[in-house]
């Protein structure tokens, strides 16, 4: 398997409180991405890093901040969660061990109550 | 019209028939192309991609490409009770992102 994995695999968190969602890869790739998974809405892209400390944001980034201090390392901060925010939320690495498309974690299934 | 829109419904099919998904996209400049298999439960794998008009075969998966009425198609032969799950359709954009369709579920009844 490629080398990401995400944590936590389940959280439970309640709203107004900050979370940190964690992505770590050991394949050195320069791209990284979170997306969000809904029934009826598919994967959508949160943010995304083209490099350390270069982040953008992708088409559903509000109420997300991401941070990327290392290459392997990419997290996603909830900054106050909100109930809309529970989700399955996967991280992707580009390229990974085909050297096209991604690669994905095993995502973290998010709950806000 | 989003970016990318995979339409159908659930799709039925009998062990050892060919499944047949669609996917079409609304930029013309789109370049690359990208099918994931999701399990229920698991995250997304890659199983094809392609870049060229025409079709591309990797084993009983074939890929076909028309970007002139932009779509993009997946076959699936000789389906089998392991090939049931939700299947993505991807294209490629700027900065090595992907925009997904929200999927179609495929059932090979046994």
């Amino acid at each position: 398997d490629a080398g990401i994995t995400q944590s936590p695999r389940h959280k439970v968190t309640e709203t107004g409180t900050p979370v940190t969602l964690r992505c770590h890869q050991t394949e050195n790739h320069r791209y990284m991405y979170w997306y969000r998974q809904d029934p009826g809405h598919g994967l959508r892209l949160i943010h995304y890093s083209y490099g350390v400390k270069d982040t953008d944001k992708g088409e559903v980034s509000d109420g997300y901040s991401v941070s990327r201090s290392k290459t392997e390392d990419f997290l996603l901060t909830l900054e106050s969660a909100t109930s809309s925010q529970t989700s399955v939320y996967f991280c992707a690495i580009n390229g990974g061990a085909t050297g096209y498309g991604y690669t994905f974690g095993s995502g973290t299934r998010l709950t806000v109550v | 019209q989003k970016e990318v829109e995979q339409n159908s419904g659930p799709l039925s099919v009998p062990e050892g028939a060919i499944a047949s998904l669609n996917c079409t996209y609304s930029d013309r400049g789109s370049q690359s192309f990208f099918w994931y298999r999701q399990y229920s439960g698991k995250s997304p794998e890659l199983i094809m991609f392609i870049y060229s008009n025409g079709d591309k075969e990797d084993g009983r998966f074939t890929a076909q490409l028309n970007k002139a009425s932009q779509y993009v198609s997946l076959l699936i032969r000789d389906s089998q009770p392991s090939d049931s799950a939700t299947y993505l359709c991807a294209r490629g954009r700027g900065n090595n992102r992907l925009a997904f369709g929200k999927g179609n579920q495929v059932v090979v009844i046994p």
